[in-house]
């Protein structure tokens, strides 16, 4: 069956490291997507990638950043972990634009 | 104003009853809209689908929209224990982004 693998599952990094979350889908879709689940927030918006060597930002994109070399993987690093990007991390995936997206498990980060 | 509102609740239902979640968007061109369930610690799955105006069922649940007012809801007929959960409302919108709203929490007592 076709999947999305989200590693790690969970991670606890330092204030100021790098740290990169991977997303890796079977589905062979275009569209991918990040974002970070916060109490009271929902889930908002990190990056988006239409394609290969497509990305593009969404609504909380300060601090992030993506790459899509392949149609499999959008792996998110976090140039220089801060303790207000501690939250639960979703990758979502779908065919086109207008049908629905599957979520892989999350990742939850914790910056200390 | 937030692209997706929803009401945060929790919206409490006894057993049996019908629940009813709902959503406005501001995207006036928005095409395609979601519900999903999450349940604590889990990623969302999806319930419904819908892209016309008006009803679409399957089994218990029923997604109604309405483009003119900017409103997508969902019913839960015969509300189980089961279905205590959070609902997403995810919306498609003129730029392609797939946006949720912050979720209704459900709880549905015995």
């Amino acid at each position: 069956d076709a999947e999305i693998t989200q590693s790690p599952r969970h991670k606890i990094t330092e204030t100021g490291r790098q740290v990169t979350l991977a997303c890796h889908q079977t589905w062979n879709h275009n569209n991918m997507f990040w974002y970070r689940q916060d109490l009271g927030h929902g889930l908002r918006l990190i990056h988006y990638s239409y394609g290969v060597h497509d990305t593009n930002k969404g609504e909380v994109s300060d601090g992030y950043s993506v790459s899509r070399s392949n149609t499999e993987d959008l792996p998110l690093t976090l140039e220089s972990a801060a303790s207000s990007q501690t939250s639960v991390y979703f990758c979502a995936t779908r065919d086109s634009p207008n049908t629905e997206a599957f979520f892989g498990q999350g990742t939850r980060l914790t910056v200390v | 104003q937030k692209e997706v509102e929803q009401n945060s609740g929790p919206l409490s239902v006894p057993e049996g009853a019908i629940a009813s979640l709902n959503c406005t968007y501001s995207d006036r061109v928005s095409q395609s809209f979601f519900w999903y369930r999450q349940y604590s610690g889990k990623s969302p799955e999806l319930i419904m689908s819908i892209y016309s105006n008006g009803d679409k069922e399957d089994g218990r649940f029923t997604a109604q929209l309405n483009k003119a007012s900017q409103y997508v809801s969902l019913l839960i007929r015969d509300s189980q224990p089961s279905d205590s959960a959070t609902y997403l409302c995810a919306v498609n919108t003129g730029f392609q982004k797939l946006v949720f709203g912050t979720g209704t929490r459900l709880l549905v007592s015995p």
